[in-house]
């Protein structure tokens, strides 16, 4: 199994640019999450979807952050215009519920983003 | 433990010797909490999980205790290596009103092993 795949791990950009963090869940997974982490907030949650639909996205910053899930297998999160105070890692994660698992999330390797 | 001020709380121990992270909670209705291990550069994983009718449960190397009286989590690990350096997250799963539960991270404690 190849895990959470998130694209790209690394992204320099300037303030004002756009910027579109990808990700791609676990097959069968149901639920998927997107985090920020950041030394000062710790890992927040932004943001999940239950089959592809958004649930609850009252982590979401600001209107300049927008998710969107069109499939079972790829969510994308997007920051527009990008502010230097985006800066932080943000991570991926998917899930399923029901038994045997209790929730546990599958993160991906996250995506580190830097604003100048 | 958990930290809401700026820096992140570091347990620093030598190869070897057992480890102790502490963890506090806020919400008394929680009833499962995962703790995970974040190794530098890379996503949280998971290590052990417990529920609120159990107070404690063992792993590999890991024990988690779980206080509900004064909402406390403890993992030790035993004979601690250098690979288990690394940030640990206590995360209490919450139910919220769309009637999933999601979990619930903090800052996290930092584990420094010294060879």
């Amino acid at each position: 199994d190849a895990g959470v795949i998130q694209s790209p791990r690394h992204e320099v950009t300037e303030m004002g640019q756009e910027v579109t963090l990808r990700c791609k869940p676990i097959s069968g997974h149901d639920y998927l999450f997107w985090y920020r982490q950041t030394m000062m907030r710790g890992l927040e949650l932004l943001i999940y979807f239950n089959n592809n639909v958004p649930i609850d996205d009252s982590g979401m910053p600001e209107d300049r952050f927008s998710a969107k899930m069109p499939n079972a297998s790829f969510s994308t999160l997007k920051i527009q215009p990008s502010e230097p105070r985006d800066s932080a890692v943000y991570f991926c994660a998917s899930s399923w519920v029901g038994p045997p698992n209790t929730g546990e999330l599958f993160f991906g390797e996250g995506s580190r983003l830097t604003v100048l | 433990g958990e930290s809401v001020g700026l820096h992140l709380p570091t347990l620093s121990v030598q190869e070897g010797d057992n480890s102790i992270i502490n963890c506090a909670y806020s919400n008394s209705a929680s009833d499962y909490f995962i703790w995970y291990k974040q190794e530098s550069g890379k996503g949280p994983q998971f290590i052990i999980d417990i529920r609120s009718n159990m107070d404690k449960r063992q792993g590999q190397r890991v024990t988690v205790l779980l206080n509900k009286t004064v909402k406390h989590l403890s993992l030790q690990i035993a004979a601690t290596q250098p690979g288990d350096s690394a940030v640990y997250f206590c995360a209490p799963k919450e139910a919220r009103n769309s009637g999933y539960s999601t979990l619930t991270f903090g800052k996290g404690t930092m584990l420094l092993v010294s060879p």
